[in-house]
């Protein structure tokens, strides 16, 4: 399979609480990107690092690469109830096209 | 309107039937990709479109399977004498494609195949 691997498949967190997802992939990089689904619903993008890049922070989200592990994961902090959803990790190759792989998404479940 | 626009949102028909789904992509978009997303999965590249270029088709599953892009805007993905495993939900995105630019996901057509 061409996907990458997310862990953990579900997480189940209370508000207030940190939740931290793991995305590995196979191949080199140009970028790495992450998207949210809410049930239903197309993805939404999130966050984009570039195979250059170590760490990267956008509001509550912090996302690291480690291109030598060829693994990412992203961190939401202070999380919320209107943070579940699905997450995906998707790679972008050096193909010189933004054909992006998926991961199989982390289902994040936010109590209150 | 200002995202991408899917339709139907939802298909239900029979085995053997032929499908057209339908993607209106942003405008100005130059990229617009098609992906299948089975229950519970991740999705799964079907096909690309850039510009006036020719489509990498390298993810149709068979040759049921065919798509469409008109004037470089609106496209159509065609599944032909569909059977049970084409049940899933097909969505489409699009980009500028000026190289590691996120993509804008409409919300896809559910397709159920009795």
């Amino acid at each position: 399979s061409q996907q990458g691997e997310e862990d953990p498949q579900a997480l189940s967190i209370q508000e207030g609480e940190n939740a931290t997802m793991n995305c590995s992939y196979k191949t080199s990089i140009n970028n790495l990107q992450w998207y949210r689904q809410n049930s239903g619903r197309g993805l939404v993008h999130l966050i984009l690092i570039r195979s250059n890049e170590r760490e990267k922070h956008s509001g509550r989200l912090r996302v690291t690469l480690d291109t030598s592990k060829k693994s990412s994961s992203l961190l939401i902090t202070a999380s919320r109830a209107a943070d579940t959803a699905s997450y995906f990790c998707a790679t972008a190759g050096n193909t010189g096209f933004q054909k992006l792989v998926f991961g199989t998404g982390t289902r994040l479940l936010v109590s209150p | 309107g200002a995202g991408v626009s899917q339709s139907p949102s939802n298909k239900v028909t029979e085995k053997g039937k032929d499908v057209e789904l339908r993607c209106d992509p942003i405008s100005g978009h130059t990229a617009l990709y098609w992906y299948r997303q089975s229950l519970g999965q991740g999705l799964e590249f079907l096909i690309y479109f850039q510009g006036n270029s020719a489509p990498d088709k390298s993810g149709l599953p068979s040759d049921r399977f065919s798509a469409e892009r008109t004037g470089g805007s609106v496209s159509t993905l065609t599944i032909q004498r569909t059977q049970q495993e084409d049940s899933a939900v097909y969505l489409c995105a699009s980009s500028t494609d000026r190289g590691g630019q996120p993509q804008h996901f409409g919300d896809g057509t559910r397709l159920s195949i009795l």
